[in-house]
């Protein structure tokens, strides 16, 4: 799977759009992104994925470049709730898929 | 529906002994996956069963050990504990084996002694 890029930290103040980047220059064209974050003492909780079209659900919205270098994920209006450490991830959908590498993350933080 | 579902939440042993956790899918989802966490290596892939069969396997000792059972509930064995062993492990599932996303339960705090 492609290595991914996060910066360590962000904040971001409620109420106000969370825009979470990472790189994954590497990536193949069989490969997916993936978002996940967690929640202290809690287990990651899967949030959105996409191939190469622009995705969006009841949590968060995802931006794939057309070189599918980069990604960012948007919380359209960040709570205090969603002070978390977010995971990109890049994998394939083959045999191997429940392999997920995760890397450092970014912790984001959200205020008052 | 429930989420995945992991016991206990929390366990003290000490080294040299063997512990068995266990997770309990999501309904319909036939694969388990099995993590470990720690704040040194992060999130840490053990294995994956699909089937009660073992289909991937991380870069573990052979004393980390699983089995899934045809209910798809799972189950993971460590034996002879050592200090480097407590850490957060957690089970996660999704339906197939294609890359439908990974589903996690809130783990099990190892804490060896």
């Amino acid at each position: 799977d492609a290595k991914t890029t996060q910066p360590p930290s962000m904040d971001c103040a409620e109420g106000r759009a969370a825009n979470l980047p990472c790189n994954h220059s590497t990536i193949s064209g069989n490969e997916y992104v993936y978002w996940y974050r967690q929640i202290h003492s809690q287990g990651p909780q899967y949030i959105i994925h996409g191939l190469k079209n622009n995705e969006t659900n009841e949590m968060a919205s995802l931006i794939i470049t057309e070189d599918r270098k980069s990604s960012t994920l948007i919380l359209p209006h960040a709570t205090l709730r969603d002070t978390a450490v977010y995971y990109c991830i890049v994998r394939v959908h083959t045999g191997t898929a429940s392999k997920l590498t995760f890397g450092t993350g970014t912790r984001l933080q959200v205020t008052l | 529906k429930a989420g995945v579902t992991q016991t206990p939440r929390y366990l003290i042993k000490t080294r040299g002994q063997q512990v068995t956790l266990s997770c309990s899918p999501i309904s319909g989802h036939r694969s388990v996956s099995w993590y470990q966490q720690t704040p040194g290596q992060g999130l840490q892939f053990l294995f994956e069963y699909f089937s009660e069969t073992q289909r991937n396997k991380g870069n573990f000792p052979g004393r980390f050990s699983g089995r899934q059972f045809s209910n798809s509930r799972s189950e993971m064995n460590v034996s002879t504990l050592e200090l480097g062993d407590s850490a957060l492990y957690l089970c996660a599932s999704k339906v197939g084996q294609g890359g439908s996303p990974l589903h996690f339960g809130n783990g099990t705090r190892l804490t060896v002694t």
